[in-house]
């Protein structure tokens, strides 16, 4: 399983575009790059997914360099609401399946008004 | 549409009681997991069920068992509790096991 390194907080002001980024240095071939979101007594939420190059939907983009060693999810004009943990997965979900993938400790946004 | 549902949401045990925490999907969903959460770190998966009657084995099952009862429901069973099983429950979902997974909203326990 490809280990993953985010940092492990980060404060933000309103309004300003957050980018965290997470390593994943021995990433596999066949492995996506997952991240969720966490709300204190929530369960995760899915945000995003993604295997090279750029995604992105109505609630972040995934940058992801041509070597996927590392990606970057950019979240565009924070508000509180985004306060929360997001985690960075790396794991074959696309063959092997949830099952195998791993969460870390994520990474703490603290939005600041 | 109520998504993944679990009970109960808070639960105080005391060492070696026994206890059932429920989960269901009203998604049709085909695979379920249980994971646990302690403070201040990453999810770990107890168990899972890829599909109706089976079940496997995660990182940490140990002290645990789990039935998948039907399509909608999979119990996580606590025989002997102890207090290194106080943590936060979450059990998930997904169509199948390569899918987005849905989380439900957790169970609190702990075991003194």
């Amino acid at each position: 399983l490809a280990k993953t390194t985010q940092p492990i907080s980060m404060d933000s002001y309103e309004g300003q575009e957050v980018n965290i980024t997470c390593s994943h240095n021995n990433i596999a071939t066949n492995d996506y790059i997952t991240w969720y979101q966490q709300f204190p007594s929530q369960g995760p939420r899915f945000i995003i997914q993604g295997y090279k190059t750029k995604v992105t939907n109505e609630v972040a983009s995934l940058f992801i360099p041509a070597d996927r060693k590392s990606s970057t999810l950019s979240l565009p004009r924070v508000s509180l609401s985004d306060t929360a943990v997001y985690y960075c997965l790396v794991g074959d979900t696309g063959s092997g399946g949830y099952q195998k993938v791993t969460f870390g400790t994520g990474t703490k946004l603290q939005v600041i008004p | 549409n109520a998504g993944v549902t679990q009970t109960p949401k808070f639960q105080v045990l005391k060492t070696g009681q026994s206890m059932t925490l429920q989960c269901a999907q009203d998604m049709n969903h085909n695979s379920m997991y249980w994971y646990r959460q302690d403070p201040g770190m990453g999810l770990r998966l107890i168990y899972y069920s890829a599909s109706e009657g089976t079940t496997d084995k995660g990182e940490v099952p140990n002290g645990y068992n789990v039935s998948r009862l039907n399509k909608r429901e999979f119990s996580l069973r606590l025989e002997s509790a102890a207090p290194s099983q106080t943590s936060v429950y979450f059990c998930a979902s997904n169509l199948g096991v390569t899918d987005t997974q849905y989380f439900g909203p957790g169970t609190r326990l702990t075991v003194l």
